[in-house]
């Protein structure tokens, strides 16, 4: 069974990055034959309200970004250990929420439909 | 404010039939899949409903959805207490990024 579970600081500093690592079990991030690959992506939810859509990878492929975060987000890959990562600078109040791993069961980024979502991880921006 | 515009709430009594409203655009759900998700309290969101009207293995036959130009539903039948949660549609929008509704609260009388 598909697992992914985000993890990371709760507490971040304004101005500063917010960091978080998604780690995936059952199934491999990084397979050599890329068309065995899917889209894995991040999605925030501030508390009481809706889903935002952050961004969405695909290994040996593309990456996306929603256009309103772009300029300050970032997502890796570290194969080794299969697991990929968030990066968000510069980040204010606003940028509080839980934040969501999850696979997007697809090799093209158009079928966005996430099939397995980790436990999602609150962090909190303050001072 | 969100591209894809839901109701904020709606309800219905135990057995009943509820549909949710989900309009987009030309550029998302005029173009492309919607999928469906529901959340209950406190958990992650739930795969309920993609491409459309297709079912992931495990979610009952109650739940369906449909699609009409740029617009979509979801309909519940034979409403049960274990529904009340919030649910979302969402689509890829091809000004290229994925796009949320706002949410329905689903209450059940």
């Amino acid at each position: 069974q598909l697992q992914l579970q985000a993890s990371g600081p709760g507490l971040v500093n304004p101005s500063e990055t917010l960091s978080l690592t998604c780690s995936v079990a059952g199934d491999s991030i990084s397979n050599s034959n890329y068309d065995s690959n899917y889209y894995w992506g991040w999605i925030r939810q501030p508390p009481g309200k809706g889903l935002e859509w952050i961004g969405s990878f695909y290994y040996g492929g593309s990456t996306w970004y929603n256009p309103s975060l772009k300029s300050r987000v970032t997502i890796s890959v570290d194969t080794s250990k299969n697991q990929f990562s968030l990066k968000l600078s510069s980040v204010t109040a606003t940028d509080t929420a839980v934040y969501y791993c999850a696979r997007q069961p697809s090799t093209t980024v158009v079928k966005f439909h996430f099939d397995f979502w980790g436990q999602g991880a609150l962090v909190t921006v303050s001072s | 404010q969100s591209v894809l515009t839901q109701p904020p709430s709606a309800s219905g009594t135990p057995g009943q039939r509820v549909t949710i409203s989900c309009s987009g655009s030309s550029s998302n759900i005029g173009t492309n899949n919607v999928n469906w998700y529901q959340q209950l309290p406190r958990t992650a969101p739930k795969l309920l409903i993609y491409s459309n009207n297709q079912r992931p293995s495990g979610v009952p036959d109650r739940f369906s959805g449909s699609k009409s130009g740029t617009s979509a539903s979801l309909a519940i039948s034979g409403l049960q207490s274990e529904d009340e949660a919030d649910y979302y549609c969402a689509a890829w929008d091809d000004s290229l990024y994925g796009v949320f509704g706002g949410g329905t609260k689903l209450t059940v009388l």
